[in-house]
């Protein structure tokens, strides 16, 4: 299995509170990516990386930032946490060479009360 | 904008065989991935067509035709493990994935 952690893994908050959700990595790829899970919507990329300090955006990427100050590291911040971004968010990373395979993270249960 | 779709759900029983179809619209196509997700864990990688054709691992074949913007996920001599969600991706080569909203697949005994 590839090397991805995510931290917390569970996470309850109020609304109008940051939060920031970190994903690391050991194996050195590229890529990294965040996504969101709701039921019915299937997998919504948020925010990706192709490099450290290099992001762009993904289909789903309002109240939500990013950072990679390291190739490891990927984090996302919910500037003000809302109750329509309880979800579950996945992590995941891939190859340049072989972007169509992510391996993905043990995923982060967010509840915003 | 990019769009696949799948069935919701699917059911079959064990020792069978069951077909997931996929349909996209995309502004660009390279190809066209499936991952398996069991409850509340991570999705995996099953596998990837570029080109058209079957490609097959195992009990697990995928199929894709460029040229009808169609795909599908064969699994065959179904076990009780296989009751998962299977989504299909499209990698439209702008470095990400468009997923589709997922297949429940139920295997019964």
């Amino acid at each position: 299995d590839a090397g991805i952690t995510q931290s917390p893994r569970h996470k309850v908050t109020e609304t109008g509170t940051p939060v920031t959700l970190r994903c690391h990595q050991t194996e050195n790829h590229r890529y990294m990516y965040w996504y969101r899970q709701d039921p019915g919507h299937g997998l919504r990329l948020i925010h990706y990386s192709y490099g450290v300090k290099d992001t762009d955006k993904g289909e789903v990427s309002d109240g939500y930032s990013v950072s990679r100050s390291k190739t490891e590291d990927f984090l996302l911040t919910l500037e003000s946490a809302t109750s329509s971004q309880t979800s579950v968010y996945f992590c995941a990373i891939s190859e340049d060479t072989t972007q169509e395979t992510q391996y993905f993270g043990p995923g982060t249960r967010l509840l915003v009360l | 904008g990019q769009s696949l779709e799948q069935p919701s759900e699917v059911t079959a029983v064990e020792g069978a065989i069951v077909q997931i179809n996929c349909t996209y619209q995309t502004s660009g196509f390279y190809g066209l991935s499936w991952y398996q997700q069991h409850d509340g864990g991570a999705p995996t990688f099953l596998s990837y067509n570029a080109l058209d054709g079957l490609e097959e691992t195992g009990r697990f074949s995928s199929f894709l035709s460029r040229s009808d913007s169609y795909g599908y996920l064969l699994l065959q001599e179904l076990q009780m493990k296989d009751s998962a969600s299977y989504f299909c991706a499209v990698n439209s080569g702008y470095s990400t994935l468009t997923f589709g909203k997922g297949t429940m697949l139920l295997v019964s005994p």
